[in-house]
C-alpha cells in the first residue's frame, strides 16, 4: 500500500507557536496533497505538491516533498486556535489515498 | 453555492435495515468517490466513478451499491445493514488528473 502514514498521531502547542507535521509513504507520486479536517466537517484541500517540486508556500503553510526519503511535511506558522482540526497527507499515483491524520489542538 | 451535497447528515437505523445516502456535486467534475471514515478517523476509498462509469471498486462488502444517474450525482444503496457499517461516510468529486477532492460535509451513519 502506499498509503502516508503521518506523524506525530496528535500535537498540541501553544497559539502562536509553529506545527509541523510530516508524511511518509511507501511508492512513487505524481503529487502529494495536504487536507485539514473540522471536527463534523468534510476534508479540505489546502495545498498540492507535486513530485519534481522540493518546497511550496501558501499564507503560513509550507510544504516540502523529499522524494528520496519518501516524505513530506507541513509546517503552520504562528498557530491560531481555529487552525485545530485534524490534517491528513494524501499521495497520488493512479488514485489518490489517505494518510491516517494527525490532530493538531492549539491552545489558547 | 454547495459544491457538494449530501442528504441525509444523519441517519440511525437497525441492522438488517437498508438505507441509501445521496450526494451531487455542482462543480462540473467528471469524477465522484464515495469514502468511508470510521471512529479512529481513517479514511478509506469505497468506489469512484467517472462520468457514470464505475472506474475504482474496493474491497467493499457487495451489500455496498453505488450508482451514478449522471456525473453530477453519486448514490450509495447499503442492504442488510450491520453494526461495523456505522461510520462517516464522505462524498467527494474531483475535475482534473491532480486528483484534488472536493469533499461533502459527511453523512454520520449509525445502525443500531
Amino acid at each position: 500500500s502506499q498509503q502516508g502514514e503521518e506523524d506525530p498521531q496528535a500535537l498540541s502547542i501553544q497559539e502562536g507557536e509553529n506545527a509541523t507535521m510530516n508524511c511518509s509513504y511507501k511508492t512513487s507520486i505524481n503529487n502529494l496533497q495536504w487536507y485539514r479536517q473540522n471536527s463534523g466537517r468534510g476534508l479540505v484541500h489546502l495545498i498540492l505538491i507535486r513530485s519534481n517540486e522540493r518546497e511550496k508556500h501558501s499564507g503560513r503553510l509550507r510544504v516540502t516533498l523529499d522524494t528520496s526519503k519518501k516524505s513530506s511535511s507541513l509546517l503552520i506558522t504562528a498557530s491560531r486556535a481555529a487552525d485545530t482540526a485534524s490534517y491528513f497527507c494524501a499521495v497520488v499515483n493512479e488514485k489518490l489515498t489517505f494518510g491516517t491524520g494527525t490532530r493538531l489542538t492549539i491552545i489558547p | 453555492d454547495t459544491a457538494v451535497s449530501q442528504t441525509p447528515k444523519y441517519l440511525v437505523t437497525q441492522m438488517g435495515n437498508d438505507k441509501s445516502i445521496k450526494c451531487e456535486q455542482n462543480l462540473g467534475h467528471d469524477t465522484m468517490y464515495w469514502y468511508k471514515q470510521d471512529s479512529k478517523k481513517f479514511l478509506k476509498i469505497m468506489f469512484s466513478y467517472n462520468n457514470k462509469e464505475l472506474i475504482i471498486n474496493e474491497t467493499v462488502p457487495n451489500r455496498f451499491s453505488p450508482k451514478s444517474p449522471d456525473k453530477a450525482h453519486l448514490n450509495l444503496h447499503i442492504n442488510s445493514l450491520e453494526l461495523g457499517d456505522s461510520a462517516v461516510y464522505f462524498c467527494a468529486s474531483t475535475g482534473d488528473r491532480t486528483y484534488e477532492q472536493y469533499f461533502g460535509p459527511g453523512t454520520r451513519l449509525t445502525v443500531t
